[in-house]
């Protein structure tokens, strides 16, 4: 299983708007809704961002939004503050009780 | 509030065996299906191993599929991974986690193996 292409980096100002991408196949993003993002700080453990293609975990802030289109889904974050800036992974269940992960995106608030 | 606890982590000469081990709290453990996911120095989240709840089915990535079995004991609320004939490229940090309708929800802080000569 192939992993989920994510752009390596992207960057915003505060205040703006980002959008991270998460592109798969018909075989994983395509096919199921069991898209999530996850957040990374370095030398820390991942935390849930988005489940479900578009919902938020208690707690996340509602800057943090989701979709998917055909076999990309996206990560936006709008309204950018410091503390945004971290990785991002996305991850999609791929079927046959696997599941895959994006490479990864480090987020830099300019 | 639901914790995952990662140990057995450590450093080991290749071909050789290691059990990781992940203690949980904050939730009925029994009710869930559980991952491994594992992340190299540098590098990406990559899954490793999915188990059911009641332990009666298992999956694994390709790369580790026969070097690695994952199991639990819902009695201990601990989920384990025994990795034998390991390889330079095993070295990462492990994480154990949660899943909820085939998503992970929550994340142990995970354990860093090291395979070297």
């Amino acid at each position: 299983q192939s992993a989920l292409t994510q752009p390596r980096s992207v960057s915003g100002s505060p205040g703006q708007s980002v959008t991270i991408s998460c592109t798969g196949t018909s075989s994983d993003i395509g096919t199921y809704n069991s898209v999530s993002w996850y957040q990374q700080y370095p030398g820390k453990a991942p935390k849930s961002m988005i489940s479900d293609v578009t919902k938020r975990p208690s707690g996340v802030p509602d800057r943090f939004s989701g979709s998917k289109s055909g076999n990309t889904a996206s990560l936006t974050i709008s309204g950018l503050q410091a503390e945004d800036e971290a990785d991002y992974y996305c991850c999609s269940y791929a079927g046959s009780y696997t599941w895959v992960f994006g490479g990864g995106t480090k987020l830099t608030v300019l | 509030e639901v914790q995952l606890v990662e140990s057995g982590g450590g450093s080991v000469q290749p071909g050789g065996s290691l059990r990781l081990s992940c203690t949980v709290s904050g939730f009925t453990f029994s009710y869930y299906w559980m991952h491994w996911v594992r992340q190299a120095p540098g590098k990406g989240l990559v899954w490793v191993s999915l188990i059911y709840s009641d332990g009666s089915g298992t999956n694994y990535a390709d790369s580790v599929k026969g070097r690695f079995t994952i199991s639990r004991d819902n009695s201990k609320n601990t989920l384990y991974l025994h990795m034998n004939s390991l390889r330079a490229e095993d070295t990462a940090v492990y994480y154990c986690a949660r899943d909820s309708h085939y998503q992970i929800d929550s994340w142990g802080q995970g354990t860093l193996v090291t395979v070297s000569s």
